[in-house]
């Protein structure tokens, strides 16, 4: 079955610490993106690439970082600069960025801190 | 700036009772709008979009949706809620600047179903 895996589903990190969150898809996407999802407060977007090798910042990138070497793959890294990184982290992707097309979701990664 | 407002963070409703999850919208443009369902620690499922090919646009489990350019509103009904509908629903619209793809979400409500 085509879709996004996410890995792990929980992580912890210690402070200061840097951890990498996996996402992969199979379905052929050209679009990839990372949601934080804090109680109450919707999902907002940290980071998103259109194509392989390029990606831009979204709303709150401040502490994260990605790469995308690979269509299939964009990982997150959260940093010891982001101070405060509990919450659950959601990546998606999308045939393209054309306004009709729905984006598909992981089942996410709940990061706590130690 | 593209916004989405969910009026109401937590509905109740009785199992077999109308759902009714409200949703409103801010856009300069012709919108596309989404709703999505989450349950406990899964990620987001589409239930239905609308892309200017209807007004009353229907997804699955039922779900159906009623845009209303005049009210700027996407409100998400169901007939009867099922027990399995208990989640927590996000409507979203598309940003339509630079070509991102980019979705603004709104706030989320949680549906509770009670027996």
């Amino acid at each position: 079955d085509g879709g996004i895996t996410q890995s792990p589903k929980y992580l912890f990190r210690k402070e200061g610490q840097n951890v990498t969150l996996s996402c992969e898809q199979n379905l052929n996407h050209d679009a990839m993106y990372w949601y934080r999802q804090d109680p109450g407060q919707g999902l907002r977007l940290i980071y998103y690439s259109q194509i392989v090798n390029d990606f831009q910042k979204g709303d709150i990138a401040e502490g994260y970082s990605v790469s995308r070497e690979k269509k299939e793959s964009f990982p997150l890294t959260v940093t010891s600069a982001q101070k405060n990184p509990t919450a659950f982290y959601l990546c998606a992707s999308s045939t393209g960025t054309a306004s009709n097309q729905p984006q598909h979701f992981g089942d996410g990664t709940r990061l706590s801190i130690l | 700036a593209q916004s989405v407002t969910q009026l109401g963070s937590h509905v109740s409703v009785s199992e077999g009772a109308l759902v009714l999850l409200r949703c409103n919208y801010s856009s300069s443009v012709p919108p596309y709008l989404f709703w999505y369902v989450q349950y406990p620690n899964q990620g987001l499922q589409l239930l239905l979009k609308y892309t200017s090919a209807a007004t009353l646009v229907k997804g699955i489990n039922g779900f159906e949706a009623e845009f209303k350019k005049s009210e700027t509103s996407f409100h998400l009904t169901k007939p009867s809620a099922h027990m399995s509908d208990a989640a927590e629903y996000f409507c979203a619209v598309r940003d339509p600047g630079g070509n991102t793809g980019k979705l603004i979400f709104g706030q989320g409500t949680t549906l509770q179903v009670k027996p």
